[in-house]
């Protein structure tokens, strides 16, 4: 069974509104990372939240991570059509490597 | 940096043929990885290295695949005998773990095809 589910499977808005995803994992992790796959391409770490950390900001993308109830959210604000794509999270359950989630497949429409 | 590569990028081949692919990560990271993902799923973790040493291997990998990554560098991936269960992309990523949340930096994969 996996690790980590994102929630929804599939997300469509129009390009300027924000998107938002959510992770849930099983087991009590040390980070939560979260990943971008374009279509045919490997994927692109986007920002890594660590246990101890609730909130963190990288450009346009704002996460968060709430341990007690085993979940985390990527919000993309104004989002735009170069967005769209898949969304993963990941994390280290069982130490050095990294069990990622189904994923969020994101369509920005224009 | 040049970034993790992957060769090749697609291989169609015949069920019961042996495949190799190589992964050359990014020059200064000594871990490697490498993940399974078909269409519509998540990466699963095959296998791990550190350095030369293969240090982790997923119960998803049979004894049909087998991977190495001599010198600590480049790494091969070998599925023996493919089936069309094999069929996915295969990818490759590599960390520097300096910290023990290193990110991973992937290829863009080798989409592999059984027929």
């Amino acid at each position: 069974s996996q690790q980590g589910e994102e929630d929804p499977q599939a997300l469509s808005i129009q390009e300027g509104e924000n998107a938002t995803m959510n992770c849930s994992y099983k087991t009590s992790i040390n980070n939560l990372q979260w990943y971008r796959q374009n279509s045919g391409r490997g994927l692109v770490h986007l920002i890594l939240i660590r246990s101890n950390e609730r909130e963190k900001h990288s450009g346009r993308l704002r996460v968060t991570l709430d341990t007690s109830k085993k979940s985390s959210s990527l919000l993309i604000t104004a989002s735009r059509a170069a967005d769209t794509a898949s969304y993963f999270c990941a994390t280290d359950p069982y130490g050095q490597n990294f069990v990622f989630g189904p994923g969020t497949r994101l369509s920005v429409l224009p | 940096d040049t970034g993790v590569s992957q060769d090749p990028r697609h291989k169609i081949t015949k069920r019961g043929q042996n495949v190799t692919f190589r992964c050359d990560p990014i020059s200064e990271h000594n871990r490697l990885y490498w993940y399974r993902q078909t269409l519509g799923q998540g990466p699963e973790f095959l296998t791990y290295f550190q350095n030369e040493a293969q240090l982790e291997k997923s119960r998803l990998l049979s004894d049909r695949f087998s991977a190495e990554r001599p010198k600590g560098s480049f790494s091969t991936l070998e599925i023996q005998r493919t089936e069309q269960g094999d069929s996915a992309m295969y990818l490759c990523a590599s960390s520097s773990g300096q910290t023990y949340n290193s990110p991973l930096h992937f290829g863009n994969g080798t989409r592999l095809t059984v027929t």
